[in-house]
């Protein structure tokens, strides 16, 4: 079966845009986590969507937000983008919550 | 403050000898555990957990140990091989009222180089 699939793979955008990433998870799976990787932070938790509800947030600015569609297929956004958002983000994703997630390849954004 | 902590950024091993990763942890909250390990360019893929009623479990080459004393889990990879090379991250879990919190703390990962 199909695995996590996140789209767009690279992006560069300027600060102060906003941006949008978009993950489709492995089918039939509901639960949708999103997790940002910088080389000094490791990786910290965004946000995770069970049937188009937000259960758990992480602790970051109101800037990120994100929401998940009836087909569990989720997106990412971030306004007024700022350098140090450059990173990798990394959607997962789980039948249940926990245990083994199924990570998709990612999305390097490199805010410039 | 890192609740999930891996000290070393960094570790080579010889090829065919044993790898071993260590990971401590703050929250005594946290009864389940995992290791993911990442190839560049790719996401992080499961390798293997242990629940804290555990002190080790294994699958093949690899084993997970847990300390719940010293709040300290180790990754042991034996005999390394060249495609262990990757990054490895612990992560931890802990039950919140009655369910699981979904939110993973993963640990900033431990390079690991194998030498041949």
């Amino acid at each position: 079966k199909a695995g996590v699939t996140q789209t767009p793979r690279y992006l560069i955008k300027t600060r102060g845009q906003q941006v949008t990433l978009s993950c489709s998870p492995i089918s039939g799976h509901r639960s949708v986590s999103w997790y940002q990787q910088t080389p000094g932070q490791g990786l910290q938790f965004l946000f995770e969507y069970f049937s188009e509800t937000q259960r758990n947030k992480g602790n970051f600015p109101g800037r990120f937000s994100g929401r998940q569609f009836s087909n569990s297929r989720s997106e990412m956004n971030v306004s007024t983008l700022e350098l140090g958002d450059s990173a990798l983000y990394l959607c997962a994703s789980s039948l249940i919550p926990v245990g083994g997630y199924t990570f998709g390849s990612g999305t390097r954004l490199t805010v410039v | 403050d890192q609740q999930v902590k891996q000290n070393s950024p960094s570790l080579s091993v010889q090829e065919g000898r044993i790898s071993i990763l260590n990971c401590d942890y703050t929250n005594s909250m946290f009864d389940y555990f995992l290791w993911y390990k990442k190839y560049p360019a790719e996401g992080p893929t499961f390798l293997i957990s242990i629940s804290s009623i555990k002190d080790k479990n294994e699958d093949g080459r690899f084993t997970v140990f847990l300390n719940k004393s010293a709040k300290h889990l180790s990754l042991h990879i034996v005999p390394s091989q060249p495609g262990d090379s990757a990054v490895y991250f612990c992560a931890a879990s802990e039950v919140v009222g009655v369910d699981r919190d979904d939110k993973i703390i993963f640990g900033k990962g431990t390079r690991l180089h194998i030498l041949p």
